[in-house]
């Protein structure tokens, strides 16, 4: 009940397209919905984050879509640039308490120029 | 600030041998986590710290321990190593309260068992 699944792998996408990544969850206490990105030999750094009283929340070019009836949440990544390619990480919590992250598996994006 | 800093940056040890890996927060943070990175496998949750002078077990704590006696540092121990925990290791931290939740992030140590 701790998992938290993310889908592709890896991807591929052209410079100015739209990179999707996707992350399902099963545990209901979840209230805290992070993505990180994180570049080769450094640590993740946040992203963008988004609580369950909202279904969207925007910054620049990177939205996270989340649905709360399905237990899953999206990161779209608009305009997607070089500067882009990176692995990013879906991550859950329960704000309550320790706030213990549970992370997906990664996604390696590669923007291609 | 230098955020969370952690050293040593690689390391090789052989089967058996014993370290420890440092962490130190300088954003006074009560919080603070241990994290392992495995290729495909995402990170997973080693130990942390709601304080200092209180840690517990997370998703992957066997062959590990932890102490906390600052509010700033979080030491990682490793007392036979196995090629099982050839790994790279995070750090991070984070605020208390609803509030929070973004945890910030170490660079990371490098870790192999031979």
């Amino acid at each position: 009940q701790q998992q938290v699944k993310q889908s592709p792998q890896s991807l591929i996408v052209q410079k100015g397209g739209i990179s999707i990544i996707n992350c399902a969850y099963e545990n209901t206490a979840f209230d805290y919905f992070p993505w990180y990105q994180q570049f080769p030999g450094k640590g993740p750094a946040l992203l963008i984050a988004i609580r369950p009283d909202v279904s969207e929340k925007k910054e620049g070019r990177f939205t996270i879509s989340f649905n709360k009836s399905a237990k899953q949440f999206s990161l779209h990544i608009m305009d997607s640039q070089p500067g882009d390619s990176a692995t990013y990480f879906c991550a859950a919590s329960e704000l309550q308490g320790a706030q213990k992250l549970v992370f997906g598996q990664g996604t390696r994006l590669t923007i291609n120029p | 600030n230098a955020g969370v800093t952690q050293t040593p940056k690689f390391r090789i040890l052989k089967i058996g041998q014993s370290m420890t890996l440092q962490c130190t927060q300088d954003m006074n943070h009560n919080y603070m986590y241990w994290y392992r990175q495995d290729p495909g496998m995402g990170l997973k949750l080693i130990y942390y710290s709601v304080g200092a002078g209180i840690t517990d077990k997370g998703e992957v704590p066997n062959g590990y321990n932890v102490s906390r006696s600052t509010t700033e540092d979080f030491p990682l121990r490793l007392e036979l190593a196995a090629p099982s925990q050839t790994s790279v290791y995070f750090c991070a931290s984070s605020w208390t309260g609803l509030a929070g939740g973004e945890q910030y992030f170490g660079p990371g140590t490098r870790l192999t068992v031979t």
